[in-house]
């Protein structure tokens, strides 16, 4: 088993609909959760992080995180076609381990 | 201060050629780091520094990879006797320790080097 799954895709929406992608992780030692969003052929930039079971917004986007059943999700609302990308979840365990276990990302189109 | 920046952006090799990157990351970020990512999956964890000490290596880095950072600055990622299934982004990202707040994996990236081994 993979330490980072994430929902198969791609995923095509309409303009305006709220999109809810997932991920769940086994590795306990993970504290800290990131979704990154990667435009074709560049680099992935950081979305939204947090380190604690709940909900976290920003914006048009929620990130939720229950680590009892470790399951991540970012929602996003009134979706645009500028959020056409792959998101990427990512955990990591901070402190001296700090490398990211990335999920395989999820590649999101919104039609206008 | 205008990110990481890598160079080359891409890089095509002809097999058992030895290629090297470089990344120039976030001024002041004492953390870089080196990923390998590969059509429809996420970066992979390479390796990765704090000032100049390298840290942990994956072990997908191969006797073949080699990364330095000899000044706590740059860095580069060397990979000797190239191989096709080595063609992929080359990711550098950085992160400071020193903002405080624990937020010490909120990492910066690259927009990459894409090596094509043919």
């Amino acid at each position: 088993q993979k330490e980072v799954e994430q929902d198969p895709g791609p995923l095509s929406v309409p303009e305006g609909a709220i999109v809810s992608l997932n991920c769940t992780y086994s590795n306990s030692a993970f504290q800290y959760f990131m979704w990154y969003r990667q435009y074709s052929r560049k680099g992935p930039e950081l979305l939204m992080y947090t380190y604690s079971s709940g909900n976290k917004e920003d914006g048009r986007f929620t990130a939720q995180v229950d680590k009892s059943s470790k399951y991540i999700s970012l929602f996003i609302r009134d979706s645009q076609p500028s959020d056409s990308a792959t998101y990427l979840c990512a955990e990591g365990g901070g402190g001296a381990n700090s490398k990211l276990t990335f999920g395989k990302g999820i590649t999101l189109s919104v039609r206008p | 201060d205008t990110g990481v920046s890598q160079d080359p952006r891409h890089k095509i090799t002809k097999r058992g050629q030895n290629v090297t990157f470089r990344c120039d990351p976030i001024s002041e970020h004492n953390r870089l780091y080196w990923y390998r990512q590969t059509l429809g999956q996420g970066p992979e964890f390479l390796t990765y520094f704090q000032n100049e000490a390298q840290l942990e290596k994956s072990r997908l880095l191969s006797d073949r990879f080699s990364a330095e950072r000899p000044k706590g600055s740059f860095s580069t990622l060397e990979i000797q006797r190239t191989e096709q299934g080595d063609s992929a982004m080359y990711l550098c990202a950085s992160s400071s320790t020193l903002t405080g707040g624990g937020l010490d994996t909120e990492a910066f990236f690259g927009q990459g080097t894409r090596l094509t081994v043919v």
